[in-house]
């Protein structure tokens, strides 16, 4: 079992706009911040979004973070068949004292 | 560019132990911390501890942290991570990953390439 909980799948059409939900609680979103991953099937995972909502450089603005509460939201418009991927999100738990990703969520691009 | 390159996959049986490295190079080694992330096949990630790069300190997770120790040489910009007692159910991909200076939790922002490591008898 994850500390943080995602669906496990999630699918649109090309063009379309998908959001990815991960809850927690008050030890880990709650109050601290959030990043988001894209790991394509055989490789390592990429940072997406950090401090919930900034974007790396060289990552576009197609992708947005948000985070109300205990959970957080990956936004990802205009799908392309290249997001396919499994997506997680992860943060820091205060009563760890570790980080912690959650389940994943396989996007598919239909 | 930044990179972090790691050693090759492993197999080894249950009992021993396996150590998996990871060179840096690409920007001031001691400026970053590196998490240890592994994924098993078909699984999630799981965060497995955190390693300064600029002083003797770490942070385990509560999962392995009898068996694993996290280590870094600043003179060659390599971290390392042996973990002992293998068991079945430590087959997975080990993934090095640049960190926070300080701590882990604010963000994973590179990668190295992940490293195999299968245990069977």
């Amino acid at each position: 079992q994850s500390v943080l909980t995602q669906p496990p799948s999630v699918s649109a059409a090309p063009g379309q706009k998908v959001t990815i939900s991960c809850s927690g609680s008050s030890s880990n979103i709650g109050n601290n911040f959030v990043s988001w991953y894209q790991q394509i099937p055989g490789t390592a995972p990429k940072l997406l979004i950090y401090d919930n909502n900034k974007r790396p450089s060289g990552i576009p603005d197609r992708f947005s973070g948000s985070k109300s509460g205990t959970s957080a939201t990956l936004g990802i418009t205009g799908l392309q068949t290249g997001d396919e991927a499994d997506y997680f999100c992860g943060g820091w738990d205060t009563s760890l004292s570790a980080s912690v990703f959650g389940g994943g969520t396989k996007l598919t691009v239909l | 560019q930044v990179q972090l390159v790691q050693s090759g996959a492993e197999v080894k049986k249950p009992g021993a132990s396996v150590t998996v490295s990871c060179k840096a190079s690409g920007y001031t080694f001691t400026s970053f911390g590196i998490s240890w992330v592994r994924q098993a096949p078909g699984q999630g990630l799981e965060w497995m501890g955190w390693v300064s790069s600029y002083k003797d300190k770490t942070n385990y997770a509560q999962k392995v942290q009898d068996r694993v120790t996290m280590t870094t040489d600043p003179s060659t910009s390599t971290a390392y991570m042996e973990l002992r007692s293998l068991r079945s159910d430590d087959t997975a991909v080990y993934y090095c990953a640049r960190d926070g200076k300080y701590s882990s939790g604010l963000g994973l922002d590179y990668w190295g390439q992940g490293a195999l490591v299968t245990v069977t008898s």
